[in-house]
C-alpha cells in the first residue's frame, strides 16, 4: 500500500530545539500540503508545495517555520527554536493536482510535543 | 478568503438513527467539497466528496447534498452504527491550488 507516509509519528523536543517532519507523497502525486491540527480543532492549512517549488505558504508562520519539497526525497517541514505552542499534530496530504483529481490523501501525522 | 462554518460541533444519536451535519461556505467560486472522517488519533480519511455541478451524491449509507445558491452542503448518514463514531470535517476548495478550507469538525457519537 503506497499511501502517504510521514515520519516520525511522534516527536518530543525541548524548547529551543529544531523539529524536522518528513512526508512522502503517494506514488504518482506531485503536490504536497501541510496542515496543523490542535486538539479538538480543525485542520489549518500551512503550505502547498510542488517539486522544488513553494506554491502557497500563506498559512505558515513567518518566522521559525520553513518547508521544502526537493527533486529527490520527501517533503520536509522544519520548525526552528520550537516553543510549547508548536505542540500539535502535523499532517501532510498529497494529490495529483489535476483538475478532476483534486482529492487529497492524508498521511498518519506527526505528533509533536514540546517540553 | 473562504470561510467554512460547520454545525453542530457535537452530535449524539442512537444506533440506527440518522445523522445530519451541515456546512456553509462563503466563496461562491468554491467548486469542490470533500468530507473527511477522523477517528481518535488517526488520519483524516475521505468518505465522500461532491463537485459543484452535482446536487447530490450517495454511497451506501452516506450521502451529501449541495445547494450552490444558498452556499451550503450537508452530510447525511443513515442507519448509524457505533463504528461511525468519529469527528467529521467538511471542506471547500476551488480550482487552481485546491487548497481546502476546513470546518471545525463535528464529533459524532453513536450509542449502541
Amino acid at each position: 500500500n503506497a499511501g502517504v507516509m510521514q515520519n516520525p509519528r511522534h516527536l518530543v523536543r525541548r524548547r529551543g530545539q529544531e523539529a524536522r517532519l518528513r512526508c512522502s507523497p503517494m506514488k504518482g502525486h506531485s503536490h504536497v500540503y501541510w496542515y496543523r491540527q490542535l486538539p479538538e480543532e480543525g485542520l489549518k492549512f500551512m503550505v502547498y508545495l510542488q517539486k522544488e517549488n513553494i506554491i502557497d505558504e500563506s498559512g505558515m508562520p513567518k518566522e521559525r517555520f520553513s518547508a521544502e519539497f526537493p527533486k529527490e526525497g520527501p517533503s520536509i517541514l522544519r520548525i526552528q527554536q520550537v516553543v510549547r505552542g508548536d505542540s500539535a499534530a502535523y499532517f501532510c496530504a498529497s494529490s495529483p493536482g489535476l483538475a478532476g483529481a483534486e482529492t487529497q490523501y492524508f498521511g498518519p501525522g506527526t505528533r509533536l510535543l514540546v517540553l | 478568503g473562504e470561510n467554512v462554518e460547520q454545525h453542530p460541533s457535537t452530535l449524539s444519536v442512537q444506533e440506527g438513527d440518522s445523522a445530519v451535519i451541515k456546512c456553509t461556505y462563503s466563496d461562491s467560486a468554491s467548486n469542490y467539497f470533500p468530507w473527511y472522517k477522523q477517528e481518535l488519533g488517526k488520519r483524516p480519511q475521505l468518505i465522500i466528496d461532491i463537485r459543484s455541478n452535482v446536487g447530490e451524491k450517495k454511497d451506501q449509507r452516506i450521502a451529501v447534498t449541495l445547494n450552490k445558491t444558498a452556499k451550503h452542503f450537508s452530510l447525511h448518514i443513515t442507519e448509524t452504527q457505533p463504528e461511525d463514531s468519529a469527528v467529521y470535517f467538511c471542506a471547500a476548495s476551488k480550482g487552481g491550488s485546491y487548497i481546502p478550507t476546513f470546518g471545525r469538525g463535528t464529533s459524532l457519537i453513536v450509542h449502541p
